[in-house]
């Protein structure tokens, strides 16, 4: 089946500087990546997502892209604040279950004042 | 909207005892979700309700553990008996169906679990 992996599992930044969260993934037919913001004691949100027909899409401070040939994907944080602090999901789709997101295991984000 | 609704936002209960998890899910979402977060295996899915009919259940990891969805705006999850290893956030998500947005999940704010 699906496998995501999500590396670093924690990531230390000061403010101002970037963060780059990393992805991989097994099912080569596999066509929608979104990324889940989670704060601590709060649900999970959705900050961006990218499917496979695309290889890079920007939201004003961060961005995604995707490798399909290399199946992995990243999400970048540019000019980090302290209110970027949180734990980031990244998720692919089944191919034959396109309902069915696959979590990583999250990545712990500490923005430095 | 008021997004997705869950209740209660925090359960304490006895081993044995039977635990009822609730969800109100958007007004015209199709799709409902309910996911398990612990430290040890992160977010994982249990089942998956399209149209009030559960299309996937896979993930439940016991007879103990079961899932209504009797009409379009509320679902259940029920564990009974419960037991400590069934401590963990429970959240539940919605989804519109058959645009381009179908993916996209929507969480409810879980129900934090504890089984003594």
């Amino acid at each position: 089946g699906e496998n995501v992996e999500q590396h670093p599992s924690t990531l230390s930044v000061q403010e101002g500087d970037s963060a780059v969260i990393k992805c991989t993934y097994s099912d080569s037919a596999s066509n929608y990546f979104p990324w889940y913001k989670q704060e601590l004691g709060k649900r999970p949100q959705l900050i961006i997502d990218i499917r496979s027909n695309v290889g890079e899409k920007k939201d004003q401070r961060i961005a995604v892209t995707l490798n399909k040939t290399a199946k992995h994907f990243s999400l970048h944080i540019t000019e980090t604040q302290p209110e970027d602090s949180a734990v980031y999901f990244c998720a692919a789709t089944l191919a034959d279950s396109s309902y069915k997101l696959i979590f990583g295991s999250g990545t712990r984000l500490l923005v430095r004042p | 909207d008021a997004g997705v609704i869950q209740s209660p936002r925090h359960e304490v209960t006895e081993m044995g005892q039977e635990v009822t998890l609730r969800c109100k899910p958007i007004s015209g979402h199709n799709s409902l979700f309910w996911y398990r977060q612990t430290m040890m295996r992160g977010l994982e899915l249990l089942i998956y309700f399209n149209n009030n009919v559960p299309i996937d259940d896979s993930g439940m990891p016991e007879d103990r553990f079961s899932a209504k969805m009797p009409n379009a705006s509320f679902s259940t999850l029920k564990i009974q008996p419960s037991e400590p290893r069934d401590s963990a956030v429970y959240f539940c998500a919605s989804s519109p169906w058959g645009g381009a947005n179908n993916e996209k999940l929507f969480f409810g704010s879980g129900t934090q679990l504890s089984v003594l």
